[in-house]
């Protein structure tokens, strides 16, 4: 069964600073790993998925690598904002079944 | 509409009740999922549509809960006799994708509260 763990599991910065969420998951065999946010009291929002092939994927400020092999992915934020504080999750789409497999996530807090 | 509609985004229920959470996806949309999200948790898959067909309902957590997309659009979660550890976020997502590898879009979801 597919486990995911994320660390930390809360992340205090002031802003501006470059900071990185880290992801690990148990069954290397994943179709792809998607990186969701999600503001209080709201649903999730998906920032990047990376295919089980690629490295990386980039949007805007944000970077997230796949290491398949060693079961990580990391989500690299860069010049953090007050606007990037919530919870971020990590979900692992396992290669036998069409379930999306969450961590628990980090809960981001940027400080102006 | 622009995104997945889920209502009502609150319930309280009193142990005992039937509830009924909907959800309309994305106008298209082929797949469907609901996952249930328990404060500080992660979501948990419960089932999953193509089009009208329910093709996984392993996570639904007991045979108090039952889903349906007839028309294969808006779907309706029920639970039945609700007990106090089904209070939790529902949360409904479409994906155009049939081969469900495409980007899951999620409404806010329906927050259960049963006192």
């Amino acid at each position: 069964k597919q486990e995911v763990t994320q660390i930390p599991a809360a992340l205090s910065v002031p802003e501006g600073e470059n900071l990185v969420l880290n992801c690990s998951f148990t069954d290397s065999a994943i179709y792809n790993l998607q990186w969701f946010r999600q503001d209080p009291g709201k649903g999730l929002t998906s920032l990047l998925l990376i295919q089980s092939s690629q490295r990386e994927q980039t949007s805007g400020r944000l970077n997230a690598s796949l290491d398949k092999s060693s079961g990580r992915s990391t989500l690299y934020i860069a010049a953090s904002q007050p606007g990037d504080s919530a919870t971020y999750l990590c979900a692992a789409l396992g290669g036998s079944n069409y379930k999306l497999t969450f961590g628990k996530g980090t809960l981001l807090t940027v400080n102006p | 509409g622009a995104g997945v509609s889920q209502s009502p985004r609150y319930k309280v229920a009193k142990r005992g009740q039937d509830v009924a959470l909907r959800c309309d996806p994305i106008s298209g949309h082929v797949s469907l999922f609901w996952y249930q999200q328990a404060l500080g948790q992660g979501p948990e898959f419960l089932t999953y549509f193509q089009n009208e067909a329910q093709l996984d309902k392993s996570g639904l957590p007991s045979d108090r809960f039952f889903a349906e997309r007839p028309e294969g659009s808006v779907s309706t979660l029920k639970i039945q006799r609700t007990q106090q550890e089904d209070s939790a976020v529902y949360l409904c997502a479409s994906s155009l994708s049939s081969t469900h590898r495409g980007e899951l879009f999620f409404g806010e979801g329906s927050r259960l509260t049963v006192l």
